[in-house]
């Protein structure tokens, strides 16, 4: 079965470091999605990217944040001065008809 | 705005149905999807319902929808150890002009006792 494959799966980095999470999505999916979990909290919709751009955010992501599509197979969600609160568990996802998400990567800001 | 509610925690015990309730808000969701996390890993979808529907039957998962009353339930038939986790519900609208983002509750934590 598809899936969407991220890595690593566990990022520790100090505070004010740039990190970079990677994602493949499905091959065939045209949607693509960053949630985040902070630990024992809902999880939050970051941004949406279609057809090669933006095409919702909320107001998580905040100019620290970027994506991008660099390639035909990876997306990656970058931040550029992580902050202590950026601690949490981030999810990719890619949407066909339903969403499938990747198993996650734990970030951990020290 | 839109909201997703669940009630935090059940406790069934191992054999028993276990019935996991949610409401949402938005009377515009087109679909509605629960979803299974247990502990450290991903979200794994267990199952979606279009919001035309009212029940979806898939193996021991139930789905009921309730759209007057923005009420959606999942039932897991014969709960067993392995189904403890934290099953959220989930909402979306998917049209021309929606991504379709998702709304999640903060999920419900199924303790399956044996």
């Amino acid at each position: 079965e598809p899936e969407v494959t991220q890595t690593p799966s566990h990022q520790v980095t100090q505070m004010g470091q740039e990190v970079i999470l990677r994602c493949v999505p499905i091959s065939n999916h045209l949607y693509f999605y960053w949630y985040r979990q902070i630990l024992g909290q809902k999880v939050e919709f970051l941004v949406s990217f279609y057809n090669n751009e933006i095409s919702e955010k909320s107001e998580i992501f905040d100019d620290q944040f970027s994506v991008e599509r660099p390639d035909g197979s990876n997306f990656t969600l970058k931040i550029r001065s992580t902050k202590l609160e950026d601690s949490a568990m981030y999810f990719c996802a890619s949407r066909d008809l339903g969403y499938t998400f990747g198993s996650g990567t734990r970030l951990t800001v020290v | 705005g839109e909201d997703v509610e669940q009630s935090l925690f059940l406790s069934v015990r191992e054999g028993d149905s276990s019935v996991i309730n949610c409401t949402y808000t938005d009377s515009s969701s087109t679909y509605l999807y629960w979803y299974k996390q247990e502990p450290g890993a991903g979200l794994q979808l267990l199952t979606y319902i279009f919001s035309n529907m009212d029940m979806k039957q898939d193996q021991r998962l139930t789905v009921l929808l309730n759209k007057k009353d923005k009420h959606l339930s999942l039932r897991i038939a014969d709960t067993q150890t392995g189904d403890s986790a934290i099953y959220f519900c989930a909402e979306t609208l998917i049209d021309g002009g929606s991504q379709g983002n998702l709304i999640f509750g903060k999920g419900t934590k199924l303790s399956v006792k044996p």
